[in-house]
This record gives C-alpha cells, structure tokens and sequence, in this order.
C-alpha cells in the first residue's frame, strides 16, 4: 500500500521569497514520485517527475524537488517565488513495478503575496 | 498534438437526470482514469480502466459507471446524479513509455440541483 502526506493545505509567501512545499510517501517499494500542479481553471500537469534516477529532479518553471530515500520524502523548491507560481500543487507516489495507479495527497494551494 | 479532451466542461442538471462526461485521448495510452475533486479532499479516483473492455472500481466508485468500448474513450455516466457528485471532474490517462505520469483532460464542473 502507498500513501502521500502534504503538509499544509495552505502555504503562503512573498514574491521574491523561497517556495517548500513538503510531501511525505509511504511505500513498501521503490516508488515513482511526481509533483504536479493545477493553475485556476485548469487541469493538473506534470511539473517534475522522480523516478530512480538522479535523486535531485528540475522541472519546469524553476521547480525542483529532492528525493530522501531516509527522510521518505519529495518536498518541492524553488528559490524565489514569483506572481505566477500560485496554484494548488500535488504531490503523487505510484508503484513502479505494479499498476499504474498512482496515490495524490490532498493537494497544497501556493499563495504568493506582492 | 497530444492532448485529452473532455465535454462538456461546464454542466448544471438536476437530481436524477442521466448524463454522460465523454473523455477522449490521442495518444493510445492503455490507462485511463476518472477522478473528481473537491476541496480539502484533493483528488479521488472513482474508476479505471488498464485497457478495452477491463474496468475496475477506484476509491469512490459509488453513483457512477464507465464503459471502455475503444481504446481512445471513455465515457464518465451518472445514472441518477445527486447533489453529493456535485464536483469538479476530471480524466487522465498513462501509457506506453510515459511511465506512470498522468496526462490530465481540462476538467469538468458539474452541478447537481
């Protein structure tokens, strides 16, 4: 069984300031993780994606995320914080060796402020 | 260009009025899912399917049915919709080399009376 913790339904910063977003896996393999985000309006689409390569991924738009094999975590960075990086942002954990169902967490809505 | 594509994307019906949520996709991935989205629940699955004709139920399969006649569609029914499917809707499909990543549809807002 997986599962993904998001701490914080609600993060906000200031422009200019630096973004984390955490998320926390449970996984009884190896597991693929994905951030994706959802701007207003819009469906959700991949921002970056970890899967057993290089354990620090980039992703579009300044976003990048570290996975902790230890710490069982995929927090999202990115080192300033711009107008129009608010959205709501998912993080996802599926089985590389099973199915293709992947497990959201609830979701974190990034707030920046001017 | 690859895309998902769903209609409609805006609906307000009423109680126990039948309707359909078509879902179509051009990248002959296998997988294909339905979620819905509500607030402070994020994303929940309430079907699947891994390829034509092969279904399965997700997290909260409960007031809906999906079909898999074609690989390229499938189509979200509500039966007899109620105010609780009041949500916003989305498909999403994988495959191939994509290795587990989503490819999401626009969404669909539904509104139940």
């Amino acid at each position: 069984a997986q599962s993904v913790t998001q701490l914080g339904s609600h993060v906000s910063v200031s422009e200019g300031a630096l973004v984390l977003l955490r998320c926390n896996y449970s996984s009884s393999v190896p597991p693929y993780l994905f951030w994706y985000v959802q701007y207003p309006n819009q469906g959700l689409q991949l921002l970056l994606k970890y899967t057993s390569a290089a354990t620090l991924v980039k992703g579009i738009n300044g976003f990048e995320a570290e996975f902790k094999k230890s710490e069982t975590s995929f927090h999202l960075t990115k080192p300033s914080a711009h107008m129009s990086d608010a959205a709501e942002y998912f993080c996802a954990v599926s089985d590389p060796g099973g199915s293709y169902i992947p497990t959201f967490g609830r979701g974190t809505s990034l707030i920046v402020h001017p | 260009e690859a895309q998902v594509t769903q209609n409609p994307r805006y609906l307000i019906t009423v109680t126990g009025k039948k309707l359909t949520v078509t879902c179509s996709q051009n990248m002959n991935h296998e997988y294909m899912s339905w979620y819905r989205q509500d607030p402070g629940l994020g994303l929940r699955q309430i079907y699947y399917s891994m390829n034509v004709e092969v279904t399965d139920k997700g997290d909260v399969p409960e007031g809906y049915k999906v079909s898999r006649k074609e690989k390229r569609n499938f189509p979200l029914i509500l039966e007899s919709p109620s105010p609780n499917q009041t949500s916003l809707y989305f498909c999403a499909t994988t495959g191939g080399s994509s290795y587990n990543e989503q490819f999401f549809g626009p969404g669909t807002r539904l509104t139940v009376l």
